[in-house]
C-alpha cells in the first residue's frame, strides 16, 4: 500500500501564475478530500469528492480556486492566478467507501506564493 | 458535526502514559469520535475512532464516556516520537460527511 501520493511535495511560484496540485489516492478509495493548513487558518476542508463527483465544495475560498477528479485514481487543485496568501500546505485525503473508515493523509504539497 | 473542546497542550514522561481528554458535549448519537495526530510537517494520522464502546488498537485506547459527552485518548507507553498535535474530532456517519479539523492538543514527551 503506497498510501496516498501527493506531487509535487514543494511548488515555489511568483504571484499571478498558475498552480496545479496533484493527488493520487489509495487504490480502491472512493472519497478524496482537499485540505489548507495554516498557522493562521489551521487545517481546513476545502473540498471532497465521492465516486469522482464534487460533493461539497463550500471550503474552496474563491473562483481561484478549482478541483477536478477525472477518474478514481487522480486529482487536481488549480489555482489561477495565485496569490501570497494562498502560502500554506496543501493535503489530500481518501476512504473507502464503508461508513465511518477513516481517512488517510498525504504528506501534503508545501507551496510558496512570492 | 458536534464541536470538541481539547486543552491546547500536555507534557508526559516518557514511558509513561499519555491521557487526553476531549470534550463533545452536544454529540448526537450517530456521531463518532475519531482521533488524529500530525507530527511535525506530515500529513496526519488516524489513531483510532469509536461510538460508545471502548476501543483499543496497536496505537492507543479511546476511552467513551457513559453519556458520551467526552473522551480520553490513552497512549499506553509514550515515546519521543508521539510528541504531535492530537486531534479530537465528532464526525457524523456516512463518507458524505466532512471531517472538520480543530485546534488540537500539542502533546510533549519529555525524556
Amino acid at each position: 500500500d503506497a498510501g496516498v501520493i501527493q506531487s509535487p511535495r514543494h511548488e515555489v511560484t511568483e504571484m499571478g501564475q498558475e498552480v496545479t496540485l496533484r493527488c493520487k489516492p489509495i487504490s480502491g478509495h472512493n472519497s478524496l478530500f482537499w485540505y489548507r493548513q495554516t498557522m493562521m487558518r489551521g487545517l481546513e476542508l476545502l473540498i471532497y469528492f465521492n465516486n469522482n463527483v464534487p460533493i461539497d465544495d463550500s471550503g474552496m475560498p474563491e473562483d481561484r480556486f478549482s478541483a477536478k477528479m477525472p477518474n478514481a485514481s487522480f486529482s487536481t487543485l488549480k489555482i489561477q492566478p495565485s496569490e501570497p496568501r494562498d502560502s500554506a500546505v496543501y493535503f489530500c485525503a481518501s476512504t473507502v467507501g464503508r461508513t465511518n473508515s477513516p481517512l488517510h493523509f498525504g504528506n501534503g504539497t508545501r507551496l510558496t506564493v512570492t | 458535526d458536534a464541536k470538541t473542546t481539547q486543552p491546547p497542550s500536555m507534557d508526559c514522561a516518557e514511558g509513561r502514559a499519555a491521557n487526553l481528554p476531549c470534550n463533545h458535549s452536544t454529540i448526537s448519537g450517530n456521531e463518532y469520535v475519531y482521533w488524529y495526530r500530525q507530527i511535525h510537517s506530515q500529513g496526519p494520522q488516524y489513531i483510532i475512532h469509536g461510538l460508545k464502546n471502548n476501543e483499543t488498537n496497536e496505537m492507543a485506547s479511546l476511552i467513551i464516556t457513559e453519556d458520551r459527552k467526552s473522551s480520553t485518548l490513552i497512549l499506553p507507553h509514550a515515546t519521543l516520537r508521539d510528541t504531535a498535535v492530537y486531534y479530537c474530532i465528532v464526525r457524523g456517519p456516512g463518507n458524505r460527511s466532512r471531517l472538520t479539523f480543530g485546534e488540537g492538543t500539542q502533546l510533549t514527551v519529555n525524556p
